[in-house]
């Protein structure tokens, strides 16, 4: 299995600065076939399901504000929320969808401070 | 547009059988690339994924949990159940259907259901 380890577990950032979030997987999700990588990165807030915020690791899904931005590469990869709003306070999980298992993050809670 | 519903008991008791539909709209399970699962989420703790089944009938289990799951679809139902026999306490979570999109599009779960939550408990 996959294992995605994220970091930090949580952090407080104040209104209007940048928030960086960081996922590790345990092998390479980028395939050779089409050079994507297979990582996508979801909000969660309390009471609702996940919503899918960033997919192939930088495309903004459907409504998504461009302060939200994903990066990186094979292994390595970060969600960055460029100037936090109250409404972004949520917990953050990156998912691998290159093998089954599916597997995701620990998640990371944003908070403001 | 595409909505996914979860339905099922909400309270289920040590080692009984644990049966929930997916009932879903604004898509077909028979189009190419398209699948559906089901992600649980233990309180306040991190998501975990459980099951696929894909347009062709493919099915993908959670290897940890695949001696206990049965996943299957009802396309002219619009419906997927997930089957997970002998529950446990460390089971109680809140169980999600999602809408899996192919790979010209995300290629993973882009909607999702509200979640029901199941509580295992004597």
């Amino acid at each position: 299995d996959i294992v995605m380890t994220q970091s930090p577990e949580s952090l407080a950032v104040s209104l209007g600065d940048r928030a960086t979030i960081n996922c590790k997987s345990s092998q390479s999700v980028v395939y050779s076939s089409d050079n994507k990588n297979y990582l996508a990165w979801y909000q969660q807030k309390p009471g609702q399901p996940p919503k899918l915020l960033i997919y192939w690791a930088s495309t903004r899904g459907s409504g998504v504000p461009d302060r939200f931005s994903g990066s990186g590469s094979g292994t390595d990869f970060t969600l960055t929320i460029s100037s936090l709003q109250a409404e972004d306070v949520a917990v953050y999980y990156c998912q691998q969808y290159y093998s089954t298992p599916w597997t995701f993050g620990q998640g990371t809670k944003v908070e403001i401070k | 547009q595409i909505t996914l519903k979860e339905s099922g008991p909400t309270l289920v008791k040590p080692t009984q059988t644990l049966t929930l539909t997916c009932t879903f709209s604004g898509f077909s399970l028979s189009t190419t690339g398209v699948g559906v699962g089901w992600i649980r989420q233990p309180p306040g703790k991190a998501l975990e994924w459980l099951a696929l089944i894909y347009w062709n009938g493919d099915e993908r289990y959670s290897p940890f949990l695949k001696s206990r799951l049965t996943i299957t679809k009802d396309t002219s139902k619009n419906q997927v159940v997930l089957i997970m026999t002998n529950m446990d306490p460390v089971d109680t979570a809140t169980y999600y259907c999602a809408h899996r999109s192919g790979l010209a599009a995300t290629g993973t779960f882009d909607y999702w259901g509200q979640g029901t939550l199941v509580t295992v408990s004597s």
